[in-house]
Formats: structure tokens, sequence, C-alpha cells
């Protein structure tokens, strides 16, 4: 069964220092979407992506964080410089088409940050 | 107040029991209902998905959408130890309200 991809899967940083993680979606999958998950809450958008194109990132602190997805196929979630604030769980999903009709997200593993 | 409000846990209960888990939404553009489940250190899965009012039966699963109410419902028959993990509901819109909106989510744990 097709997965969504994550690496890395665990990253400890020091506060001040540049992180990325990057995923693969679902081949076809159109639509890439990137969630933060701080412990004990449940995930919240930073971006989202229809191809290429950013279609969401009103949730994206964009001082620090930047979001790429190129060919429209894999993404690269960029932070810097990481906060201690930023240590959380960043989880990518991706669905067939969210605009022409309403797909299921399928989720990642996640990558767990923790900021020191 | 959030737009998605998740009953608080955590949540025990024995194995066999009827499990009942409820998340109530402000949100009128909602349509897209779903449960996902995720295990401690894993991303979430989805469990069940509705569109609109009703339910819908999977196996030892039951979702059930009240849109007049704004409320949503699962419930899990014949628990087991495997069913232990976070339970979060999530809904959405369509188009520029295609993003999931999640609850808080509540841990399980059901005893042997």
């Amino acid at each position: 069964e097709a997965e969504v991809a994550q690496s890395p899967r665990y990253k400890i940083t020091e506060k001040s220092q540049a992180v990325a993680f990057w995923c693969d979606p679902i081949s076809g999958h159109a639509t890439l979407y990137w969630y933060r998950q701080i412990l004990g809450q449940g995930p919240e958008l930073l971006v989202q992506f229809q191809d290429e194109s950013v279609v969401d990132d009103s949730q994206l602190p964009k001082d620090r964080f930047s979001a790429e997805r190129l060919k429209g196929v894999d993404s690269t979630l960029k932070i810097q410089p990481a906060e201690l604030g930023d240590s959380a769980m960043y989880l990518c999903a991706s669905s067939l088409d969210a605009w022409t009709r309403r797909e299921t997200q399928y989720f990642g593993p996640g990558t767990r940050l923790l900021v020191l | 107040q959030k737009e998605v409000e998740q009953d608080p846990g955590p949540l025990s209960v024995p194995e066999g029991a009827i499990v009942s888990l409820n998340c109530t939404y402000s949100n009128s553009a909602f349509q897209y209902f779903m449960w996902y489940r995720q295990y401690s250190r894993k991303g979430p899965e989805l469990l069940m998905y509705t569109y609109s009012s009703g339910n819908k039966e999977d196996g030892r699963f039951t979702a059930q959408v009240d849109k007049s109410s704004k409320y949503i419902s699962l419930f899990i028959r014949d628990s087991q130890p495997s069913d232990s993990a976070t339970y979060l509901c999530a809904m959405s819109g369509t188009g520029a309200n295609s993003k999931l909106t999640f609850g808080k989510g509540i841990t399980l744990s059901v005893r042997p």
C-alpha cells in the first residue's frame, strides 16, 4: 500500500540552528499539506500545496519557516532559526486533489523535532 | 472558542466495553467529518470518513454526524486493547475551506 514518506523521523537541534524536513507524498497526489502537532493537541495546518503552488500558508510563521514543492512532487519544510517553541511533531499529508473533489488526507509518520 | 471541541480525556475502559467519543463544532461550512486514530509517536491514520449527516458503520466502529446540532460521535463496540490510542476528530469544507480542522484528541486506554 502506498504511503507518505518523511525524513528524518527524529531531529534534535539547538536553538538558532536551521533544520529541514522532507516529505514524499503518495504518487499522483496533487495536494500536499504540512501540519504541526504540539504534544496533547491536534495537528494544525502550516501550509497547503496544490501541485507546486501554495494555496494556504496563512498559519505559517514566515519570518522563520519556509516551504517549497518545486516540481510538484516532494516537499521540504525549513525552519531558520529554530526556537524552543518549535519543538513538536511535523506531519506531512497528501490527498488526490482537494479542489475538484473531496479526497481523504493520508498522513506520514511525522518528524519529531526537539529544540534545546 | 475553538472551531472544534473534543471531549477531554483520558478515557480508560475495560476490554469489551462500548466507547463513545464526541466532538462539537461551530463552523457551518464543514461538510466532511473524519475520525483519525493515532498511536504513540506515529502519524494519524484515517479510521472513518463521512459526508454530511447520518451514520456510517465499519466493523466495530460507527460514526454519527448530526449537522443540525453540530455534533459528531464515534462508537467503538467490543473494545480491544489494540484500540488503545489517541482519537482525533477532524472536519473540513470544500475548495478554500478544504483544510482539516482537528480536535485536541482524546487518549483511550482499553484494559485487558
